[in-house]
Order: C-alpha cells, then structure tokens, then sequence
C-alpha cells in the first residue's frame, strides 16, 4: 500500500471542475508535489510543493493544502488531461513518500 | 536545458544483479539542494521510491529494499548508479530517474524510463 492516500479513480465532464486529493499525516507539515502521468510516458510535475507551477503548465492546474490533506484541482478540464495524477511528500526521516495514483477520466 | 536517461539491461535473469546507470546534463549534483531519485513502476501498478542521493553523498533507501540496493554517484561522469542484487520476476518494472530538490521534494525532471524484465 502506498503511504499517502489517494482515490483511485475520478471522473470530470469536459470543462468542468475536478478536485484531486491526497491524505497523510506528513502532509501537515511538509510539501506536498502533484505529476501527471500519461499512457506509457514518463510523469511531469505539475505542480511544485513550493506551491507554482513549472514553466508550460497551464494555469488550470492548482495545488491546495488543509490540515492532512493536499488537493490538485484542474478547473476547466480539457480532453488532454486524461491521465493518472499522483502525489508526493517527505516523512520525518526525509524519505520521499508517494500516493498511489488517481486515474482522471475525462467524459 | 536538464535531462536525464537511464540506460542499463532490458533482461536479467532471477538471482542476478541488476545495474541502471542515470546519465543526467543541465545541472550539477554538487548544487545544495540537489538530488537525484530512482523509482520503478510495474506494468499497469503505481510508482514506487527506490532510493535518491543527495548533493552531499546522503544516501536513502526504501524501507522494503534497503538490503538489495545500493545508490553512488559519479559527479564528474554526472551519472547515478543503482545496484539491486538478487532480482526476481516481481522486480519487473520499467525503472526511472529524477531529478530531486530540497525542500519541496520535486522530482521536477524524469527521464523516459527503461523496462527491465526478469525471466530465465
């Protein structure tokens, strides 16, 4: 099992609105990181724990964080960010920690 | 421009040891704050950290395989090494590096990843 929780699957309509979360205690005092993984590709961050986006990411990809939890919301979901999301973060010890990945489908 | 590749065996039988170099450009492994991760992802399964190396030599481990693996660094070659002894078929995965940075644990560049299948 992976060390941060995330759902396995999410669903959007085309232009709407979708929240992707991330749960785990470490979440509440370190940086929490969002990538993008399409079909057979390598991820891509896509949203920075310092809290921006890298250069070519579009601005509707936004990163959030309340108490243990962390969320990726993509407000206006286009056709092309079918993919699977995932989190990451550190422990106490520095050991990096990842999500198990949500897979977004788009309809 | 940063990239990193990973290069190394596509078949390795059971019991033997498994080598995957990262040969990265673009940045210095002797920056603070710098770092560079392995992490694996079987077919159709979830990412999983394998170990990084930090600027300053640090090394860490995944719990789970921390007796298997091993991590170094070549600076002035600007490689990484990964060593895991002792493969088995359920070590089948394609296996990726990136690059890290402190604090916010960005794995802000990946390379395209190498499949390593274990089977006699």
């Amino acid at each position: 099992s992976s060390e941060l929780a995330q759902d396995p699957a999410v669903s959007v309509a085309l232009g709407q609105t979708v929240r992707i979360t991330c749960q785990g205690y470490s979440l509440r005092n370190y940086y929490t990181s969002w990538y993008q993984q399409k079909s057979g590709q390598a991820p891509v961050l896509v949203f920075s724990g310092k809290n921006n986006r890298p250069s070519g990411i579009p601005d509707r990809f936004s990163g959030s964080r309340s108490g243990s939890t962390a969320s990726l919301t993509i407000t206006g979901a286009q056709a092309e960010d079918e993919a699977d999301y995932f989190c990451n973060s550190r422990d106490s010890s520095g050991f990096l920690l990842l999500g198990g990945g949500t897979k977004l489908t788009v309809l | 421009q940063v990239t990193l590749r990973e290069s190394g065996p596509a078949l390795v039988k059971p019991t033997q040891t498994l080598t995957l170099t990262c040969t990265f450009s673009g940045f210095s492994l002797g920056t603070s704050g710098l770092c560079v991760s392995w992490l694996r992802q079987p077919p159709g399964k979830a990412l999983e950290w394998l170990a990084r190396i930090d600027w300053d030599d640090a090394k860490y481990y995944s719990a789970s395989l921390k007796t298997r693996i091993t991590i170094s660094k070549d600076s002035s070659k600007k490689q990484v090494v990964l060593t895991m002894t002792n493969m088995d078929p359920a070590d089948t995965a394609t296996y990726y590096c990136a690059r890290t940075i402190l604090p916010a644990y960005d794995l802000d560049f990946w390379g395209q990843g190498t499949l390593v299948t274990v089977s006699s």
